[in-house]
């Protein structure tokens, strides 16, 4: 199976730039999906398709995907963007297709 | 504006069936280009694909799970629903339905519903 690794925390001041990893075997070659989770609420879409924002996403937000590694990267962080964050891909490589999440991230600003 | 809204038993027995139910208001659960899925968080953990299912009735499984879920579409009602039997303590968990867009090989959650906290426990 498909396994996506993130790392557990990432700890930013505010104003400067963060930069969440999602590493898996030759990822650049899928399409990968970001969400933000805050306590207690639903996951929320950030990036899809690797790098592309869903209207009302600030463009502060932005992804990328290369190699055996996809990254978001939130730049001038502020207290509100402290969450987990969460990649996604679909793994179509064998017979059975299925979605992947990550670990999951919690973003932390400082 | 498309909503979902989860529902169902907030408590179920251990070896008994969950089952629950998510009614999608604001668009047409038949829309070609999108599947229906369901989702779910153990307290504290992370996120965890059930399955997903397209308004024909086409479905795909966790196959972690592949034994135990059932996921089923009304589209008279708009509805989908999912029913995990022989559930035990692990299987407590918020459980999330979202939609699934659908392009090719990209497939992606937008938007979903609030979740509903599922307690397994006698």
């Amino acid at each position: 199976s498909y396994v996506l690794t993130q790392p557990p925390s990432v700890s930013v001041a505010p104003g400067q730039t963060a930069r969440i990893t999602c590493g898996g075997n030759n990822i650049g070659s899928k399409s990968v999906h970001w969400y933000q989770q805050k306590p207690g609420q639903a996951p929320v879409l950030v990036v899809y398709d690797d790098s592309d924002r869903p209207s009302g996403i600030p463009e502060r937000f932005s992804g990328s995907n290369s190699g055996n590694t996809a990254t978001l990267t939130i730049s001038r962080v502020e207290a509100g963007d402290e969450a987990d964050y969460y990649c996604q891909v679909w793994d179509s490589s064998s017979d059975h297709p299925y979605v992947v999440f990550g670990g999951g991230t919690k973003l932390t600003v400082l | 504006q498309l909503q979902l809204q989860e529902s169902g038993p907030g408590l179920v027995k251990p070896s008994e069936t969950l089952s629950l139910t998510c009614t999608v208001s604001g668009g047409s659960i038949s829309s070609s280009s999108y599947y229906w899925g369901w989702i779910r968080q153990p307290p504290g953990k992370g996120l965890e694909w059930i399955g997903s299912i397209y308004y024909s009735g086409s479905t795909y499984y966790n196959p972690s799970l592949k034994s135990r879920v059932t996921i089923s579409v009304d589209t008279s009602k708009n509805q989908f629903s999912l029913k995990l039997s022989s559930v035990t303590a692990a299987d407590t968990a918020v459980y999330y339905c979202a939609r699934l867009a659908v392009a090719g090989t990209l497939v992606w959650f937008d938007p979903w519903g609030q979740g509903t906290l599922v307690t397994v426990s006698s």
